[in-house]
């Protein structure tokens, strides 16, 4: 069974901190990793995908992935109350399967 | 601009009635998603489409399951009897752009199915 877990929270930070959140998969021959932003009721917005071991910037958003501990994690910077929303990773696994294995997801929230 | 437009937004059915559900791309995928989402719980992949074939499929995805693309261009959810269990948000998904074969999945705004 190929997992992807996350901290389900609930995460609070101040206004304009740093929003660290983590994600570990089981599928050490997984491809790619997303990072999806859901506010309640609607569908996942995607933030960021990464490929690569290492670090990829868009924004006040920063990806990190580390294949060899089985470790992706999205920081957000100077966050801002309209961030406070349920983050979920999500990660391709390894061979043919093309669909999205999904973690149950971090809720964030932002305080003003 | 959303990839995928779902009608309609909210269904509400009897247990044991058909439901189908609708997802229109903006432009030709060939790679084509269905993923549900129960209330609380994670997105959950069902069906995945590729060039008129149902390309793979979870355990979710029984014979009460249909997918078609009936007109070349609409993909539809059928669900033939519905049960309570049934009852979560449905997304379509589908990659940015024609051509990629890479799942940076795009979901569309989804469908509230509430079985009663």
């Amino acid at each position: 069974q190929k997992e992807v877990e996350q901290n389900s929270g609930p995460l609070s930070v101040p206004e304009g901190a740093i929003a660290s959140l983590n994600c570990t998969y089981s599928d050490r021959g997984s491809q790619s990793f997303f990072w999806y932003r859901q506010y309640s009721g609607k569908s996942p917005e995607l933030i960021m995908f990464i490929y690569s071991n290492g670090d990829k910037e868009d924004g006040r958003f920063t990806a990190q992935l580390n294949k060899a501990s089985q470790y992706v994690s999205l920081l957000i910077r100077d966050s801002q109350p309209s961030d406070s929303a349920t983050y979920l990773c999500a990660v391709l696994p390894s061979g043919s399967a093309r669909q999205l294995t999904f973690g149950s997801g971090t809720q964030l929230t932002v305080l003003p | 601009e959303p990839e995928v437009t779902q009608t309609p937004s909210h269904q509400v059915t009897q247990m044991g009635q058909e439901v189908i559900l609708r997802c229109v791309p903006i432009s030709n995928h060939l790679y084509f998603y269905w993923y549900r989402q129960i209330l609380g719980q994670k997105v959950e992949f069902l069906v995945s489409f590729y060039n008129n074939e149902i390309s793979e499929k979870s355990e979710i995805f029984d014979d009460q399951f249909s997918v078609e693309r009936p007109d070349g261009s609409n993909f539809t959810l059928k669900i033939r009897s519905t049960k309570l269990e049934d009852s979560a948000m449905y997304f379509c998904a589908t990659p940015p752009r024609e051509g990629r074969e890479n799942t940076e999945a795009f979901f569309g705004q989804g469908t509230r199915l509430t079985v009663v």
